[in-house]
């Protein structure tokens, strides 16, 4: 049975350019939650997906989005990227509710130049 | 709003040694609450959980944690520190009750080393 699978493992981008980020669900999963995790820090939510929609926030600005496809699969977004985006950004997937916590995937490690 | 604290950013112990990983919470209603460990260049993965029921609970690897409401704390311990239990650990809670929807915050962690 497949964990939750992310692509691509690793990404380098320019200041101000634009960059799309994968996650595939733990099968029978429904939720996807994205994380932001700085070097040395905990991760920090971002946004959580169920039925395509976007249902809660973190503190982000809005050049972060995202979608949820009728598969479960979910992509995230960054806009005009800034140095500061570097990080290690994780996927983890859930049924409805937090109650048996979540599978996360291995992440993506995005560095901006 | 929920927030959680790890004492300790790091902690280091010998090999066979009790493992003692500290971690409080803040929230305005009985939260779920969480381990995760994670390994270098990896995802988190879950230790164990608590949710309702008995406090004290077993996760993998001979970890446990109890949850105590009057000291609004979820402390991780280990009786007997192993080699490959150096890790970071994460501690988590989750607002059970809010109808829109779930999220989970995360402490800042505490790298735990084990010394042969």
């Amino acid at each position: 049975d497949a964990g939750v699978t992310q692509s691509p493992t690793h990404l380098i981008k320019t200041r101000g350019q634009q960059v799309t980020l994968r996650c595939s669900p733990k099968s029978g999963h429904d939720t996807v939650s994205w994380y932001q995790q700085a070097l040395g820090q905990g991760p920090q939510f971002i946004f959580q997906y169920y039925e395509e929609e976007e249902r809660q926030r973190g503190n982000f600005p809005d050049r972060f989005s995202g979608h949820q496809f009728p598969n479960y699969s979910s992509e995230l977004n960054v806009n005009a990227l800034l140095l500061g985006d570097s990080a290690l950004y994780l996927c983890a997937s859930s049924l409805q509710g937090a109650k048996d916590g979540y599978t996360f995937g291995s992440g993506t490690r995005l560095t901006v130049v | 709003a929920q927030s959680v604290t790890q004492l300790g950013s790091h902690v280091s112990v010998s090999e066979g040694a009790l493992v003692l990983l500290r971690c409080n919470y803040s929230s305005s209603v009985p939260p779920y609450l969480f381990w995760y460990v994670q390994y270098p260049n990896q995802g988190l993965q879950l230790l164990l959980k608590y949710t309702t029921g008995a406090t004290l609970v077993k996760g993998i690897n001979g970890f446990e944690a109890e949850f105590k409401k009057s000291e609004t704390s979820f402390h991780l311990t280990k009786p007997s520190a192993h080699m490959s239990d150096a890790a970071e650990y994460f501690c988590a809670v989750s607002d059970p009750f809010y109808t829109g929807g779930f999220k989970t915050i995360f402490g800042a962690g505490t790298r735990l080393f084990v010394k042969a």
